[in-house]
């Protein structure tokens, strides 16, 4: 069966400050990995996806994901965030050739001005 | 581009009241969703649909029923609302494995 994890249900960074948001999976085949974020009173719009190829995918608004199959990992990097980036962050996982999603429990993000 | 339309935006419902989502998307998909949203789980698939008239049940689909009678739309109803139910209900659509999501319907029960 397939799962993801996210540990941390609520981070807290300054603006101007680095940011991780840690995303772990579980699943046997080829995952396709995607971060996606939901604004206050929004849908989820995509951030970046992960298929094949370089680890390190790069998305919308300087936001980058290194995928890691060693350790079942896709973490979300920013380099200097901005307090428009507060929002809940999604780590979804899509198993290869099947219409399965799994959508972790979303980390909050608060970035303080 | 495209976009996801949800009616309504807010629903307030009673308790044993049978309650309609509707959701409509103009990207042409084929395939839609329907997620349930609680806070603190992530999102949990109720239903989906690959094509028009075809309905696939997700991990959440005891007490929903769902329609796809266009391609462009794709209809949840919550069949008997349960009293103090407070979620919010995400319709997406997908090409491949990327999907879009709606805005969302928030329901309350009273």
């Amino acid at each position: 069966a397939q799962s993801v994890t996210q540990p941390d249900a609520r981070v807290t960074v300054s603006e101007g400050a680095s940011l991780q948001l840690r995303c772990k999976y579980s699943y046997s085949g080829t995952p396709y990995l995607f971060w996606y974020v939901q604004y206050p009173r929004q849908g989820l719009q995509l951030l970046l996806k992960y298929y094949s190829g370089d680890p390190v995918v790069q998305g919308v608004n300087g936001f980058e994901a290194e995928f890691s199959k060693s350790n079942s990992s896709f973490h979300l990097r920013k380099a200097s965030v901005h307090w428009s980036d507060s929002a809940v962050y999604f780590c979804v996982l899509s198993a290869s050739n099947t219409n399965k999603v799994v959508f972790g429990t979303g980390t909050r993000l608060q970035v303080l001005p | 581009g495209g976009i996801i339309t949800q009616t309504p935006k807010f629903l307030i419902g009673q308790e044993g009241q049978k309650l309609t989502l509707k959701c409509q998307q103009n990207f042409n998909h084929d395939t839609m969703y329907w997620y349930r949203q609680d806070s603190g789980k992530g999102l949990r698939l109720i239903y989906y649909s690959i094509t028009e008239n075809d309905l696939q049940k997700g991990d959440l689909s005891e007490g929903y029923d769902a329609s796809r009678e266009k391609k462009s739309s794709f209809s949840l109803t919550v069949t008997s609302a349960q009293k103090n139910e407070m979620a919010v209900f995400l319709c997406a659509s997908s090409i491949g494995d990327t999907q879009y999501f709606g805005p969302g319907t928030r329901l309350l029960v009273l």
